[in-house]
């Protein structure tokens, strides 16, 4: 099983919609939980962090955590076009500092 | 503010030389992490310095693979005997990590490293 796992995609909404962003992750005992996104040939962008359970909302976008489920989501709200890229999910692990990555999800906004 | 900022943005190398990525860091930030990122891949981690010091290098895939940051702000990645698989693009973050901090990692820009 992969630490933290994601749906590569891609996930296709139009524009106005919401789109949904899953990740789920093996270590039950991970603190930290960070979404990134990244543009095709541009580096990780950090957009949103979560560290306790529940909802987290920053503008157009809502982190959702459930410890219990070891689940974490990512809303987008009334989708731009330029919400296209890949969306990385990350997740500190229990007594480490780096962050391990999932493989990101493709999030294709059409207008 | 000035983010992270890595060099070369680019390198192409042949097989069997040497290079070195440098990365520096955003001011203030003691925490300083090098990952890799292959095609279609998420981050993959290898090392992270706190200070000058190297306190987790547990991602570096073999004895090849050398960083330093000796003074506690720019860091090199150092690279011997490139191997075609090295290819990738090598990322840069940095972390302000002081007690109660959450340890948000802002990246660079990369460089991306390709091997003939």
């Amino acid at each position: 099983q992969k630490e933290v796992e994601q749906n590569s995609g891609p996930l296709s909404v139009p524009e106005g919609a919401i789109a949904s962003l899953n990740c789920t992750y093996s270590d039950r005992g991970s603190q930290s939980f960070f979404w990134y996104r990244q543009y095709s040939g541009k580096s990780p962008e950090l957009i949103m962090s979560i560290y306790s359970n529940g909802d987290k909302e920053d503008g157009r976008f809502t982190a959702q955590l459930n410890k219990a489920s070891q689940y974490v989501s990512l809303l987008i709200r009334d989708s731009q076009p330029s919400d296209s890229a890949t969306y990385l999910c990350a997740v500190r692990l229990t007594g480490f500092q780096k962050l391990v990555f999932g493989t990101g999800t493709r999030l294709l906004v059409s207008p | 503010g000035a983010g992270v900022s890595q060099t070369p943005s680019n390198k192409v190398t042949e097989k069997g030389k040497y290079v070195e990525l440098r990365c520096d860091p955003i001011s203030g930030h003691t925490a300083l992490y090098w990952y890799r990122q292959s095609l279609g891949q998420g981050p993959e981690f290898l090392i992270y310095f706190q200070g000058t010091g190297a306190a987790d290098d547990s991602g570096l895939p073999n004895d090849r693979f050398f960083a330093v940051r000796p003074e506690g702000s720019v860091s090199t990645l150092k690279i011997q005997r490139t191997e075609r698989g090295d290819s990738a693009v090598y990322l840069c973050a940095s972390s302000l990590l002081t007690s109660g901090s959450r340890n948000e990692q802002f990246f660079g820009p990369g460089t991306r490293l390709t091997v003939l």
